[in-house]
């Protein structure tokens, strides 16, 4: 049972480039999440898919874009990378509505040189 | 938005002493999560507890929502607690609650053999 899987792990781009991050889970969770964590700090929301085909911001939602792109996948993108956007990427799922806990995958590290 | 404080910042034990952590936050919540962040960056949910008390093995955690706060208590702490414990609310809007968490900025707990 893999739960929630990230790809990449890491990830190294340069000022202005594009990037997705994919996130896929198995436990047929109906809500997804995109989370970013600095050094030092809580994790924010940036964006979350309360069910398939809905999509909303989170907090920090400026330079994001992402795609529910069915049940068990929810990618984030990058469209034009800045430093400020270097942290560690986490995303998560859960069933909305019935007093579930959310389960994470293990992040992916993105730096922006 | 909703503000969400933890307390102590940092805590150092020796193993086998029990500790307990506390979350502050500033408005009505219909969803509390507790979550430990290993010394490898994964998240694992402890706890879902918007009220009331629940136990799981050494740790326990009690949420008293008319009075904004949540404790975790680790009883006979092992070098294996070790990590970042992170507290995290989702404010009640009065409606659906869709999982948006606001995270704490955690307690570091080193745990010494």
């Amino acid at each position: 049972n893999a739960g929630v899987t990230q790809t990449p792990k890491f990830q190294v781009l340069k000022t202005g480039q594009s990037m997705t991050l994919q996130c896929a889970q198995d436990m047929n969770h109906n809500s997804m999440y995109w989370y970013r964590q600095d050094p030092g700090m809580g994790l924010r929301l940036i964006y979350y898919s309360a069910s398939e085909g809905t999509t909303d911001k989170g907090e920090v939602p400026n330079g994001y874009n992402v795609s529910r792109l069915n049940k068990r996948e929810f990618s984030l993108r990058l469209e034009s990378a800045a430093p400020s956007q270097t942290s560690v990427y986490f995303c998560a799922s859960s069933l909305m509505n019935v007093n579930q806990p959310q389960h994470f995958g293990d992040g992916t590290r993105l730096s922006i040189l | 938005g909703i503000q969400v404080e933890q307390s102590p910042p940092d805590l150092i034990l020796q193993e086998g002493a029990n500790s307990t952590l506390r979350c502050n936050f500033s408005d009505s919540v219909n969803n509390l999560q507790w979550f430990h962040q290993n010394p490898w960056g994964q998240l694992i949910n402890l706890f879902y507890i918007p009220s009331g008390t629940k136990q799981n093995g050494r740790l326990s955690a009690t949420t008293v929502a008319t009075e904004r706060y949540s404790l975790l208590y680790i009883s006979s702490s092992q070098t294996t607690d070790s990590g970042v414990y992170f507290c995290a609310v989702e404010q009640n809007a009065g409606g659906t609650s869709y999982g948006k968490l606001t995270f704490g900025q955690g307690t570091i707990l080193t745990v010494h053999p």
